[in-house]
């Protein structure tokens, strides 16, 4: 089956420093990929939605320059989050369109910012 | 407006006993829908999907979901649960009015737990 692998799956960081999260397809290329957010217990929210190689469409109230995303091959997506503060502690999730309009998680990665 | 409600924030069932975890949807146009379990600190996994065709839908380890247009909605189920079924299930839907983008609408989420 379709497999989609996120990098890193957890990371502890200072406020004011940024954090690269990669979303990989690793056996199918994904022109559309899609980057959520998760609060404990919730549902996803979904942040934004990763196009190769173009800009990404963000969702309303997403901040495109706190939450940068660039897809520069049919494989990989990235989320930077700059300037990290504690508010944006989350647990944050990818996607990517695969074969038969199913979508494929990564397996998430959980960002702590002290 | 696009909406999924799952209107229970839990199920409790005991091993054995059939599970029916409920999903209702509001879309334009035909929706597709979707079925996901997530495991704690884990990305979401693919359980089946409804397109077109039969509405009751089979997919992975023993789950299936009925399609009932008529009540917009699309429960989950399960002859016989397992412990291991306890998890977090999201129902979803893409309308096809969206366009190419894939975006998917989640409920809220319902919280399996099964008891032995």
């Amino acid at each position: 089956g379709a497999v989609v692998s996120q990098h890193p799956s957890r990371v502890i960081c200072k406020s004011g420093t940024s954090v690269k999260i990669e979303c990989r397809s690793l056996d199918f290329q994904a022109t559309t990929m899609f980057w959520y957010r998760q609060f404990p217990k919730q549902s996803l929210m979904l942040m934004a939605t990763s196009n190769e190689g173009s800009k990404a469409t963000y969702e309303q109230g997403v901040e495109k320059d706190k939450f940068l995303i660039n897809h520069a091959s049919l494989t990989l997506s990235t989320l930077t989050v700059t300037s990290a503060h504690p508010e944006d502690s989350s647990f944050y999730i990818c996607s990517a369109n695969g074969a038969k309009n199913i979508q494929y998680f990564g397996a998430g990665t959980r960002l702590s910012v002290l | 407006a696009q909406s999924v409600a799952q209107p229970e924030d839990q199920v409790n069932v005991a091993e054995g006993n059939p599970l029916t975890v409920k999903c209702t949807y509001s879309v334009s146009g035909n929706p597709y829908l979707f079925w996901y379990v997530q495991y704690p600190n884990r990305g979401l996994q693919f359980l089946l999907k409804y397109i077109t065709g039969d509405n009751l839908v089979k997919g992975s380890y023993g789950f299936e979901a009925e399609f009932n247009k008529s009540q917009t909605s699309f429960h989950l189920k399960k002859p016989s649960a397992l412990v291991s079924d306890s998890a977090l299930y999201f129902c979803a839907v893409r309308a096809t009015s969206s366009g190419n983008t894939g975006k998917l609408i989640f409920g809220q989420g319902t919280t399996l737990q099964v008891k032995p």
